[in-house]
């Protein structure tokens, strides 16, 4: 069965500054990776996701993620963040044939400061 | 617009009254799925329905009912609410449940106490 771990659940980082989400899952078959985002009282957006090919992905607001198959990690990055991206991120997994679809990591609260 | 509607957004109730969370879609979605939102838990999938009038738990059912009568509608009952189920609810819905082509949708969400 899958599983995700988000190794920090609280994150303040300074504006502009560089930040790393850390997020690992295991899995027994292919995947695809997903980054989600909640903003305050606000549903889950997609943010970006991994379905094959290049293991390198990007969002349209400078997050970036890379899929790493032999650490089976799929950390999330931003080399300047914005107060605008203070928010909940969560990764998620989607296991190739499972009817449940998504499994969440328990997340992680990235508090960007003045 | 697409989106996918939950009602309501806030409720509080007494242990034992029976509820019901609405969730509607608008873009002809074959897969609903309902979601739990914990504290450190992150999101916990409830039960989730391929189509029309087929439904399957998922990882925390228990004290959760569905029905898929109509493909827009996938409403979440509670028929003897505790406290333990204190929680926010998100409804989520996509064209299939393969996500190799498709997106998940999420509602706004339900929070839920119970006291």
């Amino acid at each position: 069965a899958q599983s995700v771990t988000q190794l920090d659940s609280q994150v303040p980082v300074f504006e502009e500054a560089p930040v790393e989400l850390r997020c690992n899952y295991s899995s027994s078959v292919s995947v695809y990776l997903f980054w989600y985002v909640q903003y305050p009282n606000q549903g889950l957006q997609l943010l970006l996701k991994y379905l094959s090919g290049s293991t390198l992905v990007e969002s349209i607001n400078g997050f970036e993620a890379e899929f790493n198959k032999s650490q089976t990690s799929f950390h999330l990055r931003k080399p300047s963040v914005h107060i605008s991206d203070t928010a909940e991120y969560f990764c998620a997994v989607s296991e190739g044939g499972s009817a449940r679809q998504l499994t969440f990591g328990s997340g992680t609260q990235l508090t960007v400061l003045p | 617009e697409a989106q996918v509607t939950q009602n309501p957004r806030y409720l509080i109730t007494v242990t034992g009254k029976k509820l019901t969370v609405t969730c509607s879609q608008n873009m002809n979605h074959e897969y609903m799925s309902w979601y739990r939102q914990d504290p450190g838990l992150g999101l916990r999938q409830i039960y989730y329905s391929m189509n029309v009038e087929v439904t399957d738990k998922g990882d925390v059912p228990e004290g959760y009912k569905v029905s898929r009568k109509e493909k827009r509608n996938f409403p979440l009952i509670l028929e003897s609410p505790s406290p333990n189920q204190t929680s926010l609810y998100f409804c989520a819905s996509s064209l299939s449940w393969s996500l190799g082509n498709t997106e998940a949708f999420f509602g706004q969400g339900t929070r839920l106490t119970v006291v």
